[in-house]
Order: structure tokens, then C-alpha cells, then sequence
């Protein structure tokens, strides 16, 4: 059973395009992480939210935790092609257990 | 810094056979160390996770196991492989709400 649903499963856009992607689960989590992985490398951190409610931004991307510790998204505006890759959150909880959700796999198209 | 090493990158491995995959951090002390395992393309699932050395804690009961015979060493081993053990081994580090990646093992069992 995973913990954590992301959705869409599968996203292919235009470059130039905006999208976001969802991290929803029933459990509370203490912070949850935003990872980016290319294919046969380990994941690489993005950020960390850790407040309810709180938005982080990098350059053109927008992260959000929600109000109750359980959900959050990944705004991504103006997409390129250099942002293909596979999307996974992590939600932190059971000191500092990382459980991850089932992957997001992005193509940008030029 | 800190870094973290894994090693092999790929394994090709018959069926029956033992395994042992190593993972060393560096710049860092009393981490918390995690195995992951990927399917590909989908998100990781959590098998052991370790506070300190000697102390494992196992999420999903498999064939494998985990040790900690140093502060910043962690290895995954099995006795005999079964087919179903192939896929991407990630071993991870964390001293509280982040966890960092290493390259990933490439484990495929014939």
C-alpha cells in the first residue's frame, strides 16, 4: 500500500507549457520532500516544505505543503526541455522515515 | 561535504546466488541510513532504515537483510537471490528532514 498518490502518472507537454503535479495522502507528515531522478542516477532533493500552508519557489517552479500536512503539489511554469524527468514527493514522518509516492514521469517536448 | 558512495553501479547475478551491496557515507556522523528498492520508473520503496550501528529496522519482510557494522556503512545482503530481488537498489542518508541519494545499484537476476 503506498502511503503517498501522485498524479498525473505520466505528463507529456510543449515546451513552454505550465503543469503541476499532485502528492495527496490520508497521513500527516512531518515535512515533505520534492526529488527529481534521471534515468539510472539516484534521486536528486529539490526541496523541503515543512510548515502547513507554506510555498517554496525555485526560479520556475512552485512548491506547496498543504494547511493539514497531508497533500502537496509541484507548479511547474513555462515548462523546458530540460525539466524531464521522473517527479517523486517524500513525506517525512516515524523520525525521519521517507516514504515516497508512486512517481510522476515528465517530457517536455521542444 | 558530505558524500555518499554505492557500489556496484550493476550487477548481473544468477538465481540462488548471495548478494552483498555497500554503501559508505562521508562527512557525517551518526547519519541515519536507509535501502530503497525502484521499480522502473515508479517511485522507491522503503526496506531497511538504520539509527545507529547495529540497530535495523526492516519495513517489508523480503529476502534480504541489513547491517551497520560501522557509524557510516550500510550493506544489503541475501543469502540466495530469487528473480523477483532484480531492480534499482538506492541507498540513502539523512540527519533529519532530508534524505540524499546515492547513485543506485542495478541488480538483475538471471
Amino acid at each position: 500500500t503506498q502511503l503517498l498518490e501522485q498524479s498525473p502518472q505520466f505528463l507529456s507537454i510543449q515546451e513552454g507549457e505550465n503543469l503541476t503535479v499532485y502528492c495527496n495522502s490520508s497521513s500527516v507528515f512531518s515535512s515533505l520532500q520534492w526529488y527529481r531522478q534521471e534515468p539510472g542516477e539516484g534521486p536528486v532533493l529539490l526541496v523541503t516544505v515543512v510548515t502547513g500552508g507554506e510555498v517554496k519557489k525555485l526560479k520556475r517552479l512552485t512548491f506547496q505543503f498543504g494547511d493539514a500536512r497531508k497533500d502537496s503539489s509541484l507548479h511547474i511554469t513555462a515548462a523546458q526541455p530540460g525539466d524531464t524527468g521522473l517527479y517523486l514527493c517524500a513525506g517525512e514522518r516515524d523520525f525521519n522515515k521517507f516514504y515516497f509516492g508512486s512517481g510522476t514521469k515528465l517530457n517536455v517536448k521542444p | 561535504s558530505q558524500t555518499i558512495h554505492q557500489w556496484p553501479a550493476t550487477l548481473v547475478q544468477p538465481v540462488g546466488s548471495p548478494l552483498s551491496l555497500e554503501c559508505t557515507v562521508e562527512g557525517t556522523s551518526n547519519p541515519n541510513l536507509y535501502w530503497y528498492r525502484q521499480a522502473a520508473g515508479r517511485g522507491l520503496q522503503l526496506l531497511f532504515y538504520s539509527v545507529g550501528i547495529g540497530q535495523i529496522s526492516s519495513e517489508v519482510p523480503q529476502n534480504l537483510s541489513a547491517s551497520r557494522p560501522q557509524d557510516r556503512q550500510f550493506i544489503l545482503s541475501s543469502k540466495k537471490l530469487l528473480l523477483s530481488d532484480s531492480g534499482f537498489y538506492l541507498c540513502a542518508w539523512s540527519l533529519g528532514a532530508e534524505a540524499f541519494f546515492g547513485q543506485g545499484t542495478r541488480l538483475t537476476v538471471v
